[in-house]
């Protein structure tokens, strides 16, 4: 069975910096890329950006480019999402999901991580 | 950036009825567009990909049409488990950007 399990809620200071995780289990990691989608409170999804794992190979959108930083660790199964320094405004949910090896889509999501930027 | 518009931002339909969503791209995308159902505080599920084909799992009350720039997502007779926030989302030109979501509420 493919799962996604991502790391616990996370409450942080504007400034800080944090590192996310999503551990995968029930496929070759290295064969599909990993990707990770903002939820704001209440809005909808937006596509931040995936990783290839087999090459490190990866994409992101211009709207998060420079802002955040995607990786893999290869030996845990397990793709990361870090920010050097946090905003109030990436307060939201961030979810990673495996895109399908055949065409594009997520087929497969983990839970969610939800993250809380306040003073 | 291809821009996804999706409408109507809320539908109200009554349990049983028809429910139709509507998906549009900003430029073509041949069928490279999937649906995904999101359930009050859960994550995002796979509906349908490649614009009509349905993914493992999904009952066939849910179907999917179109191609080019304008996408239908067809719900044929609601139940309640059916009320959710639908996106569709393209995958022909990174970033593969989402529509903003239909929320489908019970009328």
């Amino acid at each position: 069975e493919v799962q996604l399990v991502q790391s616990g809620a996370e409450v942080k200071k504007p400034g800080e910096s944090l590192k996310i995780s999503c551990k995968t289990s029930g496929y070759s990691f290295t064969s599909y890329w990993v990707g990770w989608v903002r939820q704001m409170p209440g809005k909808g999804l937006e596509w931040m950006g995936i990783i290839y794992p087999g090459d490190s190979d990866i994409r992101y959108s211009p709207s998060f480019q420079g802002r955040v930083t995607i990786s893999a660790d290869k030996s845990l199964g397990t793709a990361h999402l870090q920010w050097s320094s946090l905003k109030a405004s990436d307060t939201a949910m961030y979810y990673c999901a495996r895109q399908n090896i055949l065409a594009d889509y997520f087929d497969s999501w983990g839970q969610g991580t939800l993250v809380t930027v306040s003073s | 950036e291809i821009v996804m518009t999706q409408s109507p931002a809320t539908l109200s339909v009554s349990p049983g009825e028809r429910a139709t969503l509507s998906c549009r791209a900003s430029q073509t995308i041949s069928n490279n567009l999937a649906w995904y159902q999101q359930r009050p505080g859960q994550p995002p599920r796979l509906l349908i990909y490649d614009a009509s084909t349905r993914a493992t799992g999904i009952p066939a009350s849910f179907s999917g049409s179109g191609s080019g720039t304008d996408f239908t997502l067809t719900i044929s007779s609601l139940q309640s488990e059916d009320f959710a926030v639908y996106y569709c989302q393209q995958y022909i030109d990174w970033p593969y950007t989402f529509g903003q979501g239909t929320k489908l509420e019970i009328k």
